[in-house]
């Protein structure tokens, strides 16, 4: 589909072990956005890149994680030691360009989180 | 602060009826977006609507349409005629600071109102 793709879309793991994430944009989108949703709760946004860069990183709640986006396209959010308090929806979004303040961002299914 | 309240936890509607979901925000930025999605209990977050602080009008999309008041900072969401299918959880969010480099285009996105459409 042309749609935002997300992987896995479920992932469980023990407390410690590092994850990886991974977001597939639109094709030719060039902002991409990681938000996390823990359980009932809004959206919080992560991290923003333009392009391979990320000029906004001021939602990473801690040092265990980082992200990156490599030829303008695909993400990687990865988790290092996982703590019980990672465990959500992690949550990426595409927009053709931050530019335009009317552009929603599209949306990708989720990756569900839960640390044992 | 930026922030975007919705005050109403949860909701119900009789099927066919109009509902309003609430939404106030706050910021001191006088460009801004204001952005309504439905997350439906599968998962996906399906934009419905847009409302622009510079708009004259208030949006409108098909069953659904924004009550814009920019003095009381409130933007909430009409959804008329409702139906089964309606039922989700409803998040108002907002982009500000169009302009210059501090300008990254995130969310603020409020803490979502559970509706329940009843046959």
């Amino acid at each position: 589909g042309a749609g935002v793709s997300q992987s896995p879309s479920n992932k469980v793991t023990e407390k410690g072990k590092d994850v990886e994430l991974r977001c597939d944009p639109i094709s030719g989108h060039t902002a991409l956005y990681w938000y996390r949703q823990s359980l009932g709760q809004g959206l919080e946004f992560l991290i923003y890149f333009q392009g391979n860069s990320a000029p906004d990183k001021s939602g990473l709640p801690s040092d265990r994680f980082s992200a990156e986006r490599t030829g303008g396209s695909v993400s990687t959010l990865t988790i290092q030691r996982t703590q019980q308090e990672d465990s959500a929806v992690y949550l990426c979004a595409s927009s053709p360009d931050r530019a335009f303040s009317n552009q929603p961002q599209h949306f990708g299914d989720g990756t569900r989180l839960s640390i044992l | 602060a930026q922030k975007i309240t919705q005050t109403q936890p949860g909701m119900f509607v009789q099927e066919k009826e109009a509902v309003t979901l609430d939404c106030t925000y706050d910021t001191s930025d006088p460009s801004y977006g204001l952005f309504w999605y439905k997350q439906p209990s599968s998962g996906e977050m399906i934009f419905l609507i847009y409302q622009g602080s510079y708009d004259q009008q208030n949006a409108t999309e098909g069953r659904y349409s924004l009550n814009f008041q920019k003095a009381r900072k409130s933007a909430n969401l009409v959804i008329s005629a409702s139906q089964l299918g309606d039922s989700a959880m409803y998040f108002c969010a907002m982009r500000v600071g169009f302009h210059g480099s501090s300008n990254t285009g995130k969310l603020i996105f409020g803490q979502g109102t559970t509706l329940q459409v009843k046959p």
